[in-house]
């Protein structure tokens, strides 16, 4: 199985930050990777599919990019409502594995 | 609207069984692959299985840990898919999403708003 490890678990920047996610796979997953923002209490949305496809309707202070076995995810000017914990997912081959989790916080 | 509604949650004991069910609206069910993702209290996700189109005969896929104990299955008639939960344990204890894949992507476009399993004594 594909195992999936986020960095750093939890963040704190002020809005207008430039903040980046990192994703890594413990084998090489092309671009067969997703990124989801969950709010708290809520269930998850997709923010980017294919490594840096932005989903419809997601901001473009989004961005994803990478390939192979390393991914970034990039909010270009952080904002309050971008709150949330953000997850990777393989979906190269089942099992379709998730990463642990950042957690973005406002400093 | 595209929208998917979970249902069946409850208190179960360990050892016991629950079938939760998910209905969708919105969009043309039949052609969509299904999947359930849980995620137990303070935790991250977990991927549980998927259920294909009929186009590959509904074939399944599952996590290692509920393998051999949770059961996806769907009706396209009813546009609901559905997951049996088996000798369960206090570690099944999560909220339980079901999402639709996107047609053109394997990612995970539509999601539920969940339904919660507790398992205990």
């Amino acid at each position: 199985d594909v195992q999936m490890t986020q960095s750093p678990s939890s963040l704190s920047a002020s809005v207008g930050d430039r903040v980046t996610l990192t994703c890594r796979a413990s084998q090489d997953i092309s671009n067969f990777l997703a990124w989801y923002q969950q709010k708290p209490g809520r269930a998850p949305k997709l923010l980017i599919y294919a490594e840096s496809t932005l989903h419809s309707g997601v901001p473009s202070r989004f961005s994803g990019s990478g390939s192979g076995t390393d991914f970034t995810l990039t909010i270009s000017s952080l904002q309050p409502e971008d709150v949330a914990t953000y997850y990777c997912q393989n979906y190269k081959s089942a099992p379709f594995t998730f990463g642990g989790g950042t957690k973005v916080e406002i400093k | 609207e595209v929208q998917l509604v979970e249902s069946g949650g409850g208190l179960v004991q360990p050892g016991g069984s629950l079938r939760l069910s998910c209905v969708a609206a919105g969009f043309s069910f039949s052609d969509h692959y299904m999947e359930w993702v849980r995620q137990a209290p303070g935790e991250g996700l977990e991927w549980v299985g998927r259920i294909r189109n009929i186009a590959k005969s509904h074939t399944t896929e599952y996590a290692a840990s509920v393998k051999g104990r949770f059961i996806i299955s769907r009706d396209d008639s009813k546009n609901s898919v559905y997951l049996q939960l088996n000798s369960l344990k206090t570690e099944d204890t999560a909220v339980y999403y079901c999402a639709r894949e996107a047609s053109y992507d394997y990612a995970m476009d539509v999601w539920g708003k969940g339904t919660t399993v507790t398992v205990s004594s």
